[in-house]
């Protein structure tokens, strides 16, 4: 069963620009979560898709923003990067939408921004 | 706002020798998760606990679920090299919707073990 896939795995962007992520969560999973984690803030929650539908969303700007698609894969979308938004941006996918739900993780896409 | 303490933030011995890792809150959880990342990769899950008191083992790992769901510990006895890793703790709040949402994590334990 493969797991949680994001892409790209890399990317570097230039200050201004937006940038578009991906991820295909576990086969059957419907619940997809997003977060970010730095050095200095650890992960944090950015927001949660279950069904097509935005469930919650943590302490971001509306420059950060998110979608997903009745396949159950999901894209989140950063507009006008600034240099702190360079971290490693982590998807986690869900069985259901349960608050014990295990959250499995893809390997992130590590953006830098510049 | 919910917050996990996890301490110790840095933690470095020898092969063989044992530690506990621990995660305090003032908040209660439906169940906490704890997690194993490694440089450049996402966190993996370890194991899940949701009943107070509740105490799982995985190998040489203990985890185990504080009486009143505010707090976690994991133990690893004759630690290895291959333990090295960020150990991250998170817990389900018990009062947001549910799926992953809400899932609050620490900053993390960074544990080397040196051969």
């Amino acid at each position: 069963k493969a797991g949680v896939t994001q892409t790209p795995r890399y990317l570097i962007k230039t200050r201004g620009q937006q940038v578009t992520l991906s991820c295909s969560p576990i086969s059957g999973h419907r619940s997809v979560s997003w977060y970010q984690q730095t050095p200095g803030q650890g992960l944090q929650f950015l927001f949660e898709y279950f069904s097509e539908t935005q469930r919650n969303k943590g302490n971001f700007p509306g420059r950060f923003s998110g979608r997903q698609f009745s396949n159950s894969r999901s894209e989140m979308n950063v507009s006008t990067l600034e240099l702190g938004d360079s971290a490693l941006y982590l998807c986690a996918s869900s069985l259901a939408y349960n608050k014990n739900t295990e959250a499995f993780f893809g390997q992130g896409t590590r953006l830098t921004v510049v | 706002t919910q917050l996990l303490e996890q301490s110790p933030q840095f933690l470095s011995i020898q092969e063989g020798e044992n530690l506990t890792v621990y995660c305090n809150s003032s908040s209660v959880f439906s169940s906490l998760q704890w997690y194993r990342q490694e440089p450049g990769e996402g966190p993996v899950l370890l194991v899940t606990v949701v009943t107070g008191g509740e105490v799982k083992k995985l190998k040489r790992l203990t985890f185990q679920f504080g009486d009143a769901r505010k707090d976690s510990s994991l133990h690893i006895t004759a630690a290895q090299p291959g333990d090295t890793g960020l150990y991250l703790c998170a817990g389900a709040s018990m009062y947001s919707g549910g799926g992953a949402d809400g899932l609050t994590f620490g900053k993390g334990t960074h544990l080397i073990i040196q051969p």
